[in-house]
C-alpha cells in the first residue's frame, strides 16, 4: 500500500528554537498533504492542508507564522515549528490521500506517517 | 461546521463479545465515511470506508459498518472481538469534492483475554 514516511519520529528541543518535520510520500505523488496534531487522549486536530506549489491552507486558530508549511515537491511536505515553546509539545502527524495508480481524491483514504513526538523543554 | 461525534470514549469487552461503536457526523452534503484504527505503538490505518452504494460495508479483520443517512450515523460493528482488537478507533468524514478529513475523538477499546 501507499507509504508515508515522517521524520524525525521524536525530537526534544529547547524553548525558542525551531524544529523541522518532514513528510514524504514514498511510492506515490501527493499534491495535497495534511498536518494533524494529536493531544494526549484526544483526537487528531487538522492544522493545515499542504498544497504542492502553493500556500498551505490553515485551519482556524492555527498560527501561520508559528507553523510554517512548505510543499516544494510532489513527494515532500515540511512543517517547521518556529520559536517553539513548551505548549507546542505534542504529537504531529502528516497524511496524504492515496490510492496507488489513481489521482488523489476525497474518495482516497488517508495514509499516515508514524508521527513525530515533539517535546519542548 | 463539519463535526464528528463518537459516543464512547472507552469500551472494555471480554473476548467473543460483540462490539458496536457509535459515530455520528454533522454535515449537510454528501460525505465519504471512514473508520481508522490505531494499534498500540503503531500509526493510524484504514479499517473500512464508505463512498456510495450498499450502506453496509465490510472491512478488514471482520469489521463492518452501516451508513444510515437519515441518522447521520456510521456505526462500527464486529460480532466477536478478539484480544488483538485492542486499539483506538477513529471515525472520520470527508465531504465529497473536498479533501479535508475531520476525525472523531476516538474510542479506546480494551479486550480482556
Amino acid at each position: 500500500g501507499a507509504v508515508v514516511s515522517q521524520h524525525p519520529s521524536w525530537v526534544i528541543c529547547k524553548s525558542g528554537t525551531s524544529v523541522k518535520i518532514e513528510c514524504r510520500s514514498l511510492d506515490f505523488q501527493a499534491t495535497t498533504m495534511f498536518w494533524y496534531r494529536q493531544f494526549p487522549k484526544q483526537s487528531l486536530m487538522l492544522m493545515a492542508t499542504s498544497n504542492e506549489g502553493s500556500k498551505a491552507t490553515y485551519e482556524q486558530g492555527v498560527e501561520k507564522d508559528k507553523f510554517l508549511i512548505n510543499h516544494a515537491s510532489l513527494t515532500l511536505s515540511t512543517l517547521t515549528v518556529t520559536s517553539a515553546h513548551p505548549e507546542d509539545s505534542s504529537f504531529y502527524i502528516c497524511s496524504a490521500n492515496a490510492v496507488l495508480g489513481q489521482p488523489s481524491s476525497s474518495n482516497s483514504p488517508l495514509h499516515f506517517g508514524n508521527g513525530t513526538r515533539l517535546t519542548v523543554t | 461546521a463539519q463535526s464528528v461525534s463518537q459516543h464512547n470514549h472507552h469500551v472494555i469487552l471480554s473476548e467473543a463479545a460483540s462490539l458496536e461503536l457509535g459515530c455520528n457526523y454533522s454535515y449537510g452534503g454528501t460525505v465519504n465515511l471512514f473508520w481508522y484504527v490505531q494499534y498500540p505503538g503503531q500509526h493510524l490505518q484504514l479499517l473500512l470506508k464508505y463512498f456510495s452504494g450498499d450502506p453496509l460495508v465490510k472491512g478488514i479483520k471482520g469489521f463492518e459498518a452501516e451508513f444510515i443517512k437519515s441518522k447521520f450515523s456510521f456505526n462500527l460493528r464486529k460480532p466477536s472481538v478478539q484480544w488483538s482488537d485492542t486499539a483506538e478507533y477513529f471515525c472520520a468524514v470527508t465531504n465529497t469534492g473536498g479533501f479535508k478529513t475531520i476525525f472523531g475523538a476516538g474510542t479506546r477499546l480494551f479486550v480482556k483475554a
